[in-house]
């Protein structure tokens, strides 16, 4: 089954750290790039961070960079998000995606989600 | 940076059309992607590149895109199309950007 799982989740005082994992599995994960997005309760869709399907080519919102860093193993078909110096406002729901096949910027796979919640 | 505007929430009769709009810059030359989002559940994908259903999506749905507006467009509104719609581009600038999202009642 193609899929997204997600982990590493969970509740975190501000300023701490901690690491999602992204699993892939049902595809050829080295061949795609990959997004992170996280959505805050109640709120919308925001896009957090991407990376090129052989780790060559980052980007970051503005709201994380510096704080966070994606990275991806291919051999594990695993993809990580590394947070550090959380703040109440990363509180949300994360979600990794794929990018599509056509280099259009859709994200046609997304996990279920992991929630990460940053206690003043 | 570039935004996009959405209507915050759209009303649908049973079996009627939706329009769901998402406005912004010239968006008639962006490709914009469109996901449903369930309550409790993951986003998906329901239009790709303005117009394009990926596999497993029905044909009522159905993505338009010119000038400042692109509209996303629901035939037979079903009960099970009560969702949060958000529409997407990728911008060169500040890459992934989602509108604000539209949430869809049907009555």
């Amino acid at each position: 089954e193609v899929q997204l799982v997600e982990s590493g989740g969970g509740s975190i005082q501000s300023g701490g750290s901690l690491r999602l994992a992204c699993a892939a599995s049902g595809f050829t994960f080295s061949g795609y790039e990959m997004n992170w997005v996280r959505q805050a309760p109640g709120k919308g869709l925001e896009w957090v961070s991407y990376i090129n399907s052989n780790g060559g080519t980052i980007y970051y919102a503005d709201s994380v960079k510096g704080r966070l860093t994606i990275s991806r193993d291919n051999a594990k078909n695993s993809l990580y998000l590394q947070m550090s110096n959380l703040r109440a406002e990363d509180t949300a729901v994360y979600y990794c995606a794929r990018g599509d096949d056509y280099g259009s910027g859709s994200l046609d796979l997304w996990g279920q989600g992991i929630l990460v919640t940053v206690s003043s | 940076s570039y935004e996009l505007t959405q209507t915050l929430s759209v009303s649908v009769a049973l079996g009627q059309t939706a329009r769901i709009t998402c406005e912004g810059d010239n968006i008639g030359s962006e490709n914009v992607h469109w996901y449903q989002q369930k309550s409790g559940q993951a986003p998906v994908l329901v239009i790709y590149r303005d117009n394009n259903r990926p596999s497993g999506i029905p044909e009522r749905f159905s993505g338009s895109n010119s000038g400042n507006t692109a509209t996303l467009t629901i035939s037979r509104a079903q009960a099970g199309d009560e969702a949060d719609y958000y529409c997407q581009v990728w911008d060169t600038t500040t890459h992934a950007v989602f509108g604000g999202g539209t949430k869809l009642t049907v009555v």
